[in-house]
């Protein structure tokens, strides 16, 4: 069965720094992109950007080229979404998804697969 | 990027009855290569993740009620709940997956009436 579990919600201070996870198991982790969601409170979805642990090649949206880090350790089977200064902007549910396909499939960004989402809010 | 925009933002329908939401995309999402629409429809309720119930436009996720349906191609999509149930109350998405960075429209929310 394939499962995505993301780390514990998180509160933080604006200028501090976070790094959120979510674990893959069920699949080959190197196989598959892993895609970041974002959903600000009571709003939409908004892709992020997506890694392909297999080689570490990551793609961001232009809305958050420059203000997000994505990463990920296939040891571990486990990827990343980090900021080096956040902001009371950044508040915000965060999802995980796995795609219908690996990459090169027609469905290489069909997200099949999603994490129960991490919860980070930014308050002073 | 390809701009996704549903209508309506928001909808009641009584139960029994029949739900449209429609999505309309800037630009083709049909890859002629393999007569393919890159369009997924997403069921979102409170509190949990997204969930796949229409991809490729047309093709029911497994597990999903008949009762959902998707139609359309190129650039205008609908989805249809044929008789709307209290457990279909939700947040609906399209998403297209034709290229990066992956779009999704504004959400509809559906209620009863």
């Amino acid at each position: 069965e394939v499962q995505l579990v993301q780390s514990g919600a998180e509160v933080k201070k604006p200028g501090e720094s976070l790094k959120i996870s979510c674990k893959g198991s069920g699949y080959s982790f190197t196989s598959y992109w892993i895609g970041w969601v974002r959903q600000m409170p009571g709003k939409g979805l908004e892709w992020m950007g997506i890694i392909y642990p297999g080689d570490s090649e990551t793609r961001y949206s232009p809305s958050f080229q420059g203000q997000v880090t994505i990463s990920a350790d296939k040891s571990i089977s486990t990827a990343y979404l980090q900021w080096s200064s956040l902001k009371a902007s950044d508040t915000a549910m965060y999802f995980c998804a796995r795609p219908l396909d690996g990459r090169d499939g027609s469905g290489e960004y069909l997200y099949k697969y999603w994490g129960q989402g991490t919860l980070v809010t930014v308050s002073s | 990027d390809i701009v996704m925009t549903q209508s309506p933002d928001s909808l009641a329908v009584s139960l029994g009855e029949r739900a449209t939401i429609n999505c309309k995309s800037s630009q083709s999402v049909l890859y002629s290569s393999n007569n393919k629409n890159y369009l997924t429809w997403y069921q979102q309720k409170p509190g949990q993740p997204p969930k796949v119930v229409i991809y490729w436009a047309s093709t029911r996720e497994s597990g999903v009620p008949d009762r959902f349906s998707g139609s359309g191609s190129g650039t205008d999509f609908t989805l249809t709940i044929s008789s709307l149930q209290a457990e279909d109350v939700a947040v609906y998405y399209c998403q297209q997956y034709y290229n990066t960075p992956v779009t999704f429209g504004q959400g509809t929310r559906l209620e009863i009436k």
